[in-house]
């Protein structure tokens, strides 16, 4: 059983640009939640996908937009970057819907240095 | 509204003390809650829930509703629990989490 894998590790990117963050969610997991996580503070949800369409969002910018795949990877995209943006991005895995959902099982996460 | 409160930063205790992590949560209605652990340079990971009422690595925690509390307890601490620990909450299993600040939790020799 794979692990949830997230790419790439670090990046650095220029105020105003866009970036595009990576999930490969644990075997057999169909729903996929994104964290943004700033220095010195707790992960705070972005939003979450169930079975390729969205299933809840935090208070985050439209800036901010996913996609999940048919084989449940999914991406985190951000547009016109700020400097704000900068913090470790965080993917969960978990399977189900509902009360019968499973714990979520988090990735190493992504290091993005907006400058 | 839905908050996760962790008051220390910082918690530094010998090898052998108890130790003792607070958290206090505000929630309308029933949340589960969780603490997670993140060891050095190792990804986050699930310690314990409290629907599951187990000791993970000694660790327990206790839900207490009319406090609104969920703190997490070890009797004698270990180096090798040095670690940053999140307190959690979320309406259902695998939904969406709501962290606190987090606690570093320091157990020297």
């Amino acid at each position: 059983e794979t692990g949830v894998t997230q790419s790439p590790t670090h990046l650095i990117k220029t105020r105003g640009q866009q970036v595009t963050l990576r999930c490969s969610s644990q075997s057999g997991h169909n729903t996929v939640s994104w964290y943004q996580q700033a220095l010195g503070q707790g992960p705070q949800f972005i939003f979450q996908y169930y079975r390729e369409e969205e299933n809840g969002r935090g208070n985050f910018p439209p800036r901010f937009s996913g996609l999940q795949f048919p084989n449940y990877s999914s991406e985190l995209n951000v547009n016109a970057l700020e400097l704000d943006d900068s913090a470790l991005y965080l993917c969960a895995s978990s399977y189900g819907q509902g009360a019968g959902r499973t714990e979520a099982f988090f990735g190493q996460g992504t290091r993005l240095t907006v400058v | 509204a839905q908050r996760v409160t962790q008051p220390e930063k910082l918690l530094s205790v010998f090898k052998g003390a108890p130790v003792e992590l607070k958290c206090n949560y505000s929630y309308s209605g029933s949340p589960e809650l969780f603490w997670y652990v993140q060891y050095s340079r190792q990804r986050l990971q699930l310690l314990l829930r409290h629907i599951s009422r187990e000791s993970i690595k000694g660790f327990t925690a206790d839900l207490n509703k009319g406090e609104t509390s969920f703190h997490l307890k070890k009797p004698f601490a270990q180096e090798e629990d040095s670690a940053m620990y999140y307190c959690a909450l979320s309406a259902l299993s695998g939904d969406k989490l709501i962290f606190g600040t987090g606690t570093r939790l320091q157990v020297f020799p």
